[in-house]
């Protein structure tokens, strides 16, 4: 089946740390670049960050730079999203997204990232 | 940064037209990808590259782009149409991927 499986959400403090996973399967998951996109309670989507499909090109929102980092390890088929120094507003349900060639053709089910004491 | 302006709602009739507009600057000369978000689901993608449909999408659903707006038309459309629909697209100057506001589409 062509899914993104996702892994890794929960509660964390402010100023907690976090790693978000996302692992593929049925697609060829090497050859296509992959995103993160958030969508914070009741507000729309927010692109978080991109890497290319060698890990070449790496790219962030200007909101999460420096403190989160995205990276693949296309022998597992895995994405991760590794985050720290968390704030209030980083919460939101987390998305994968991998772009085929056109658009972000295939998403995860997301998962929810809550930063609260 | 750049910025991508949707209308918040659109309504519309079963079997009427709903057309949900994206603006931005310069938008002709970059390619506008449309998805769809049922409630308490995952975006979908409905159109890429400005007109293009991935299978399995319906030939309701078409875009077009015209000077700076971007426009995704759903013909005929039905009670499962409703749902929130977002444009996208990438803006090479600060290579980030740019999303509109997002319109709720509600079928009365």
């Amino acid at each position: 089946e062509v899914q993104l499986v996702q892994s890794g959400g929960g509660l964390v403090q402010p100023g907690g740390s976090l790693r978000l996973s996302c692992v593929g399967s049925g697609i060829a998951f090497g050859s296509n670049s992959l995103n993160w996109v958030r969508q914070a309670p009741g507000k729309g989507l927010q692109w978080v960050a991109h890497i290319g499909t060698s890990s070449s090109n790496i790219y962030y929102a200007d909101s999460v730079k420096g403190r989160f980092t995205i990276s693949r390890d296309n022998a597992k088929d895995s994405l991760f999203l590794q985050m720290k120094n968390l704030r209030a507003n980083d919460t939101a349900v987390y998305y994968c997204a991998s772009r085929t060639g056109g658009g972000m053709d295939l998403w995860g089910p997301g998962t929810t990232v809550t930063v609260s004491s | 940064s750049y910025v991508l302006t949707q209308p918040p709602s659109v309504s519309v009739a079963p079997g009427q037209t709903a057309t949900i507009t994206c603006g931005g600057g310069k938008i002709e000369s970059r390619n506008v990808h449309w998805f769809q978000q049922r409630p308490g689901q995952a975006p979908v993608l409905v159109i890429f590259y400005d007109s293009d449909r991935p299978s399995g999408i319906p030939e309701r659903f078409s875009g077009s782009k015209s000077g700076n707006t971007a426009t995704l038309t759903i013909s005929r459309v039905e009670a499962g149409d409703e749902a929130d629909y977002y444009c996208q697209v990438w803006d090479a100057d600060s290579d980030h991927w740019v999303f509109g506001g997002g319109t709720r589409v509600t079928v009365l």
